[in-house]
Formats: structure tokens, sequence, C-alpha cells
């Protein structure tokens, strides 16, 4: 099946720090989607990406759908400890299409 | 509002062991999936069910069975436990309609070990 890779796999950062992570594809997507998992519950969504070169902003969250179709980047702005936890990108082949293809997750770790 | 509730949340089963994982949505949704997730490998689909009556499956499907019982519960089950389906489990599901395209709502999960 198609994959997804997303950088980095970790992340150690201070509190206050920006945070950058992205997602790559071999093949192109239509829809694009970070979610968010917290230490022992399901995924969240966080932010939907419909439009390639869209940006899309969700509090301190900002993401953007590549012009090429094929990757996506998600940046959060001055880290606070409730942002620990495992992001995911997502991709979608095409819209109505439900099944989703996950990233391997990127886990950020905030060191006090 | 319980959203998407799944059972067992833990269990431990011997090789060759079957097992039946249950899910059900109280978000009248229409599509419900099984996904598995492994350290360094993200969510894999296992099967999912567009609607009431139908299932398909994902990316790895072998090994296991599932059930749509009805609009609310899709069931996964592995009818001889390998060591290679020890994992976590989640149950997801999407309105499917059309506007809220690539929303999953997510369950706790179900942590399976298999000796």
């Amino acid at each position: 099946g198609q994959q997804l890779n997303q950088s980095p796999q970790s992340m150690f950062i201070q509190e206050g720090e920006d945070v950058s992570m992205n997602c790559t594809s071999s093949s192109i997507f239509n829809t694009w989607l970070w979610y968010k998992q917290d230490p022992g519950e399901g995924p969240v969504l966080l932010i939907a990406l419909y439009k390639a070169g869209e940006l899309t902003s969700n509090g301190r969250l900002t993401a953007q759908f590549g012009i090429t179709r094929k990757d996506s980047f998600l940046n959060i702005s001055a880290s606070i400890p409730s942002d620990v936890g495992i992001y995911f990108c997502a991709g979608q082949e095409y819209f109505g299409n439900e099944k989703l293809t996950f990233g391997t997750g990127t886990r950020l770790t905030i060191i006090p | 509002n319980a959203g998407v509730t799944q059972t067992p949340k833990f269990q431990v089963l011997k090789t060759g062991q079957s097992m039946t994982l249950q899910c059900a949505q109280d978000m009248n949704h229409n599509s419900m999936y099984w996904y598995r997730q492994d350290p360094g490998m993200g969510l894999r689909l296992i099967y999912y069910s567009a609607s009431e009556g139908t299932t398909d499956k994902g990316e790895v499907p072998n090994g296991y069975n599932v059930s749509r019982l009805n609009k609310r519960e899709f069931s996964l089950r592995l009818e001889s436990a390998a060591p290679s389906q020890t994992s976590v489990y989640f149950c997801a599901s999407s309105s499917a309609d059309g506007r809220n395209t690539g929303e999953l709502f997510f369950g706790e999960g179900s942590r399976l070990t298999v000796l």
C-alpha cells in the first residue's frame, strides 16, 4: 500500500519552542489531515486541508497543503506541556473515499 | 456523549486462541473502520465498512474477519491469534456524508498481547 513518510520520528524540545514536522508521499493526495494522539487515547483531528497550497491555522497550529499535493507541513508555535503526544499526518486519495493512509507519526516530548 | 466505544481495553491471548473486539458508535455514522497501531508503523487499516451491510479489506486484512452487525456496531475477530497480531487496535467511525470528509472519530483503543 501507499506509504507516508513523516519526519522527524521524534522531537525533544523545551516549553516555548516552535515545532515543525512534515509528511511526504510518493503519490498525490487530494486531502491532507493532521491528527494528534494523547497518551492512552485515540487520535483526534487537528486540521484538515482540501486544496493544494492551502494554509490553515487552528490556534497555535498551522498546516500547509504542499503545492505538489505530495506533501504537507505542520507547525506548532510556542509549545506548551499539553502539546505532548504523537502527531500523525494522513492523506485521502480522492473526495468521498473515506479510507485514509496514515504516516508513521512524530512523537513530541517537552523537556521541563 | 460516548462517541466510539471499544471493548475490551486489554486482552492477553495464547497463540491459536480466538477472540472478538467489539466496537459501537452512537453518532449515527455511516462508515466504520478497524486500524492497528504498531511502533514505527503508524496506523494501518485492517478492514472498513462504508455502510451497513458492506465490508472491505484494508491494507493488512490477513488473519482477521469483521462483521458490521448494524449501523452502530462493527466487530473484529481473530480466529487463530498469532504473536504478530500483538498490537493496539483502534475502531473509528466517520459520517462519510461528504461534508466532513477525512474526519475520523476514534475509540480509546484495545491493547492485545498474543503470547
